[in-house]
């Protein structure tokens, strides 16, 4: 069964910092994984999607990055704003035939002014 | 256009009501997907609809009942709830069931069950 740990559990900085989120998994028999962003209490944002034959992909200050045989991803995020506050997701979709996201257990980010 | 969009956006109810959570998206994807989110938890697939078929049912009970009357339409009939029903509700999409491609999510219901 696939399981999705993230750490840190919650992280604060100052503004401007550059920051790294990590996602674990524990099959790399994956389809792709997605960061997602969540604000409380809403819905959630796709980021970026990086497919199991890519290494990384790159939104603007948002680079994410994929190691399929080590189960790692990480989501680096430069000159961090006050409006990048909120909770990360990653998920990862196994090939078994249908798309189930399989989500880890988020990292709350509050950054400060 | 990459919306999802979810009504309500609240809803509460008592536990003999009968409602509805709709659901829309118009990017003419052929997967749609229910997920339902507890308070500090992620997301939990419910359901997964393919190309107007229910594909997966993650041993939801009955009192869930999902409907996809149109490729771009999906709905969760909602009837007899408990308290520990009280969840956000999150309607997502993609462009293949079956292939590499990127979700989208909606905005959730907030569900409350008294």
């Amino acid at each position: 069964k696939q399981e999705v740990t993230q750490i840190p559990a919650a992280l604060s900085v100052p503004e401007g910092e550059n920051l790294v989120l990590n996602c674990s998994f524990t099959d790399s028999a994956i389809y792709n994984l997605q960061w997602f962003r969540q604000d409380p209490g809403k819905g959630l944002t796709s980021l970026l999607l990086i497919q199991s034959s890519q290494r990384e992909q790159t939104s603007g200050r948002l680079n994410a990055s994929l190691d399929k045989s080590s189960g790692r991803s990480t989501l680096y995020i430069a000159a961090s704003q006050p409006g990048d506050s909120a909770t990360y997701l990653c998920a990862v979709t196994s090939n078994t035939g249908f798309q189930k996201l399989v989500f880890g257990t988020g990292t709350r980010l509050l950054v400060s002014p | 256009d990459t919306e999802v969009t979810q009504t309500p956006k609240h809803l509460v109810m008592g536990m003999t009501n009968k409602k509805s959570l709709k659901c829309e998206q118009h990017m003419g994807h052929r997967a749609m997907y229910w997920y339902k989110q507890k308070a500090k938890k992620p997301p939990e697939l419910m359901f997964v609809y393919s190309y107007e078929k229910l594909s997966i049912n993650e041993s939801v009970p009955s009192r869930f009942s999902p409907e996809c009357p149109n490729s771009s339409l999906l709905n969760l009939h909602l009837h007899a709830l408990q308290p520990e029903d009280s969840a956000l509700y999150l309607c997502a999409s993609s462009q293949d069931p079956q292939g590499n491609t990127e979700a989208f999510f909606g905005q959730g219901t907030r569900l409350t069950v008294v």
